[in-house]
């Protein structure tokens, strides 16, 4: 069973922490992404990765930043943030389009309120 | 620009009714076409998919066909149950190098017994 963890299921922040939250999955897939989920807006893209070190922006990255060191793993980054990143933060993995296995797995979530 | 379009609702059935949740998208090419589901508190698991225009996708009870000629994959069950409430998202991935899923805003289902 391909599996993707997320580090929290809910966190508490202040406005102008940094704050970190890790994804890991054990499929050996080389794309990973990070959405953010709100009521009314579905799912919109944050950043993906499609390689170790390297990365893309999705639809909506300003105000966050992302890592991927290890091929497992991928980190979504808040540099400061802010109340209007309080939301649910969906990681989710998949081997790339060409390899015809186009399914996406997707991490349990993040609840992230800042306050 | 790609897009799908499907109803927020919410959707509230009785058990045991038929579903159809519609699904519309606009694609510069020629997607795969996928449902996902999510049930309370947990991330998004496929529920079914079609790659290609007259393919019928199906899992769980539940069907989508997709119609080109529509640009649609509406979602169809012939009889819901309550353990099927739940957020239901239609999405697309594009052919080609796009590595990106461009996802519908999700439709919540919900059953009443």
């Amino acid at each position: 069973d391909v599996k993707v963890t997320q580090s929290s299921r809910y966190l508490v922040k202040r406005t102008g922490e940094k704050v970190f939250l890790e994804c890991v999955q054990d499929m050996d897939h080389e794309n990973m992404f990070w959405y953010r989920q709100d009521p009314g807006l579905g799912l919109r893209l944050i950043y993906f990765s499609y390689d170790v070190k390297m990365k893309e922006k999705g639809d909506i990255p300003e105000g966050y930043s992302v890592s991927r060191e290890k091929k497992e793993r991928f980190s979504l980054i808040l540099e400061s943030a802010s109340t209007n990143q309080t939301s649910m933060y969906l990681c989710a993995s998949r081997f790339p389009r060409t390899s015809g296995k186009e399914t996406q797995y997707f991490g349990p979530g993040t609840r992230l309120l800042v306050l | 620009g790609n897009s799908v379009t499907q109803m927020e609702g919410p959707v509230t059935l009785s058990e045991e009714a038929f579903l159809t949740i519609n699904c519309t998208y606009t694609a510069t090419g020629y997607p795969s076409l996928f449902w996902y589901v999510q049930y309370p508190g947990e991330g998004l698991q496929l529920l079914l998919k079609a790659t290609k225009a007259d393919d019928k996708g199906s899992n769980k009870g539940f069907e989508a066909t997709y119609r080109k000629e529509t640009t649609s994959f509406h979602l169809e069950k012939g009889s819901v149950q309550v353990s099927d409430s739940a957020v239901y998202f239609c999405a697309l991935l594009l052919s080609g190098g796009y590595q990106k899923v461009t996802f519908g805003i999700g439709t919540k289902l919900q059953v009443i017994p």
